[in-house]
């Protein structure tokens, strides 16, 4: 399977708990995107990363929420102490280079309860 | 202005009509205007992409129509089927800054047998 992979699909979170969210991006892709999408919206951009390196993080909540992609191993964000208003489903974008099409995983499902 | 403007929200076709999704955006330094498919439970999945360099581009029965002037495009979708029922979201990005993506609010299609 040559696609974006997400794990876990689904996660349910207590409040106060933290959510880390799992992507590996597809063969060849060294740039990772991160989306969230609310109940009936679109998807908004949270951060752009390449390996070892946060390029835009501009839509990211300033608090709370952080994202890696390390040199081995899948990208990871990371939500600590969730709240409900943290539900969403969490989708990971990768591309070949800047400027290349985006190809999206199938999403993490966080429900916080 | 980031944002992207996607009519309309809903829209019921019966099976060979052709729906219409429009959007419309404000930042004039967009250069990359993708359309998604998602199906519930999915990720989105890049359907077709324009440049604003051409007017039109034909993807099988899928086509979009692009006006620089009026800063609006749009998809087309030809003898349309009930396997097409989605939500289709039309975005758009800078080229020089990471790519990062503007997505419209979607427009969930029914396309009735």
């Amino acid at each position: 399977n040559a696609g974006v992979m997400q794990n876990p699909r689904h996660l349910v979170r207590r409040r106060g708990q933290e959510a880390r969210l799992r992507c590996s991006p597809m063969k060849g892709h060294s740039h990772v995107y991160w989306y969230r999408q609310l109940p009936e919206e679109g998807l908004k951009f949270m951060v752009y990363l390449q390996k070892e390196n946060i390029i835009d993080e501009s839509g990211m909540p300033k608090e709370r929420f952080s994202a890696e992609f390390p040199k081995e191993g899948p990208s990871i964000l990371r939500i600590q102490q969730v709240v409900r208003g943290d539900s969403a489903a969490y989708f990971c974008a990768s591309s070949w280079d800047r400027g290349y099409e985006q190809y999206f995983g199938p999403g993490t499902r966080l429900t916080v309860t | 202005q980031q944002q992207v403007k996607q009519s309309p929200q809903s829209l019921i076709v019966q099976k060979g009509g052709i729906p219409i999704i429009n959007c419309a955006y404000e930042n004039t330094a967009f250069d990359y205007f993708p359309w998604y498919q998602q199906f519930p439970g999915k990720g989105p999945a890049l359907l077709i992409a324009i440049r604003p360099d051409v007017s039109e581009k034909k993807e099988g029965r899928f086509t979009i129509s692009f006006n620089k002037s009026a800063k609006q495009f749009s998809l087309h979708i030809m003898d349309s089927q009930p396997g097409d029922s989605a939500t289709y979201f039309c975005a758009a990005s800078k080229n020089n800054a990471g790519n990062m993506l503007t997505f419209g609010g979607g427009t969930r299609l029914m396309v009735k047998p």
